[in-house]
């Protein structure tokens, strides 16, 4: 697609469920990110796909949290048995080759746990 | 291990005013260094980027960003503000030859009309 496409765009869930936040990342990007932002804070890593592949996981919070990328396209976040301070805005992002040259980042999906 | 600090969390400057976002990084080479906005409910857009070359780096909607080693930082700046400009401002760095970027937590900018 012509961008970094998230879905859903809000979602409110009730503690204990589980959700799943998708990203379609730019077509022929091979690199993809998964950034959480909460509020007043800066962008947190959570995890990077080259590929299908993650080779950096480090900034999954908790075993909670999986994320596994499809075909080397689409990424789905999982977080299971979602806890209040679980509520942010979660960021991808995808980039052509190094992700340390740049990324497009996709508009976010905001989620509330209450 | 690289870091950002953005060391003022707001600003607010009038319309028409000059402006200039701070940033320092901590890497021990040459990083890549990048400034983002984020307008309400938007993702991250990219305003500019430095890899390597001419330290003064000219971005979009005016902005531009001056890297100075010897200060380790990368400050943004615009020569007149206007009302538009209001969103929040992340510094990231990247490394060479590494996958991901660090960010800073941010500067909001205020624009008074």
């Amino acid at each position: 697609g012509a961008g970094v496409s998230q879905s859903p765009s809000n979602k409110v869930t009730e503690k204990g469920k589980d959700v799943e936040l998708r990203c379609d990342p730019i077509s022929g990007h091979t690199a993809l990110y998964w950034y959480r932002q909460s509020l007043g804070q800066g962008l947190e890593f959570l995890i990077y796909f080259q590929g299908n592949s993650a080779p950096d996981k480090s900034g999954l919070p908790s075993d909670r949290f999986s994320a596994e990328r499809t075909g080397g396209s689409v990424s789905t976040l999982t977080i299971q048995r979602t806890q209040q301070e679980d509520s942010a805005v979660y960021l991808c992002a995808s980039t052509p080759g190094q992700g340390a040259q740049g990324y497009t980042f996709g508009s976010g999906t905001r989620l509330t746990v209450v | 291990a690289q870091s950002v600090t953005q060391p003022d969390i707001h600003i607010t400057v009038s319309e028409g005013a000059s402006l200039e976002l701070r940033c320092n990084y901590s890497y021990g080479a040459t990083p890549y260094l990048f400034w983002y906005v984020q307008s309400p409910g938007q993702g991250l857009q990219l305003l500019l980027k430095y890899f390597s070359g001419d330290t003064l780096v000219q971005g979009i909607k005016g902005f531009e960003a001056e890297f100075k080693r010897s200060q380790s930082s990368f400050n943004l700046r615009k020569p007149s503000v206007h009302w538009s400009d209001a969103a929040e401002y992340f510094c990231a760095v990247g490394v060479r030859g590494g996958n991901k970027l660090t960010f800073g937590t941010g500067t909001q900018l205020k624009v008074e009309l």
